[in-house]
């Protein structure tokens, strides 16, 4: 079946723009998580969905970041008059189940470049 | 709060020499582990997790690892390298007690296997 797709794949924007990325997850994941993917660096955990829950947001890194989920499938992360640092891979991963079935599945990810 | 150290930045290995890459974690309660994988060019793919059982967890294309309660460690392991095995390996922590569903992913770790 298809796999999380991410659009666009590839954004470049300019500094103090607005840009929002795109995560269409898995069919019937009722879980979604955002990444951030630094040149040399880790994961960074971003935020997190789960069915009707309240988001776990505690990753994003200032109020310019927020991420929305609409009728517990596609989410949207805005991030608001972007800086250069904001430059990165933004990655994001859905899953179904929790314990034995607790594997995340990756979308190919936005690269995102602020000039 | 959970964290997951990866102490090299970088691994090299011969092709046909086995290989480890190593992972320790922190968290408060009981933790799920992971490892993941990013060839180049391409996704994160699952490789692994332990949930609970057998300490010694069989994955993906040979790779296995074994949960160290008491070094508090996961360590990747392949007995016998391959060149097709460079990528960028990553360790994951959910402590399954207090962190909600939050993953915390580690820096990661490149591989270099050398023909």
């Amino acid at each position: 079946g298809a796999g999380v797709s991410q659009s666009p794949s590839n954004k470049v924007t300019e500094k103090g723009k607005d840009v929002e990325l795109r995560c269409d997850p898995i069919s019937g994941h009722t879980a979604l998580y955002w990444y951030r993917q630094s040149l040399g660096q880790g994961l960074e955990f971003l935020i997190y969905f789960q069915g009707n829950s309240a988001p776990d947001k505690s990753g994003l890194p200032s109020d310019r970041f927020s991420a929305e989920r609409t009728g517990g499938s596609v989410s949207t992360l805005t991030i608001q008059r972007t800086q250069q640092e904001d430059s990165a891979v933004y990655l994001c991963a859905s899953r179904t189940g929790q314990g034995y079935q607790e594997t995340q599945y990756f979308g190919p990810g936005t690269r995102l470049l602020v000039l | 709060a959970q964290s997951v150290a990866q102490p090299e930045d970088q691994v090299n290995v011969a092709e046909g020499n086995p290989l480890t890459v190593k992972c320790t974690y922190s968290v408060s309660g009981n933790p799920y582990l992971f490892w993941y994988v990013q060839y180049p060019n391409r996704g994160l793919q699952f490789l692994l997790k332990y949930i609970t059982g057998d300490n010694l967890v069989k994955g993906s294309y040979g790779f296995e690892a074994e949960f160290n309660k008491s070094q508090t460690s996961f360590h990747l392991k392949k007995p016998s390298a391959l060149v097709s095995d460079s990528a960028l390996y990553f360790c994951a922590v959910r402590d399954r007690n207090t962190g909600g569903f939050k993953t915390i992913f580690g820096a990661g770790t490149r591989l270099f296997v050398k023909a």
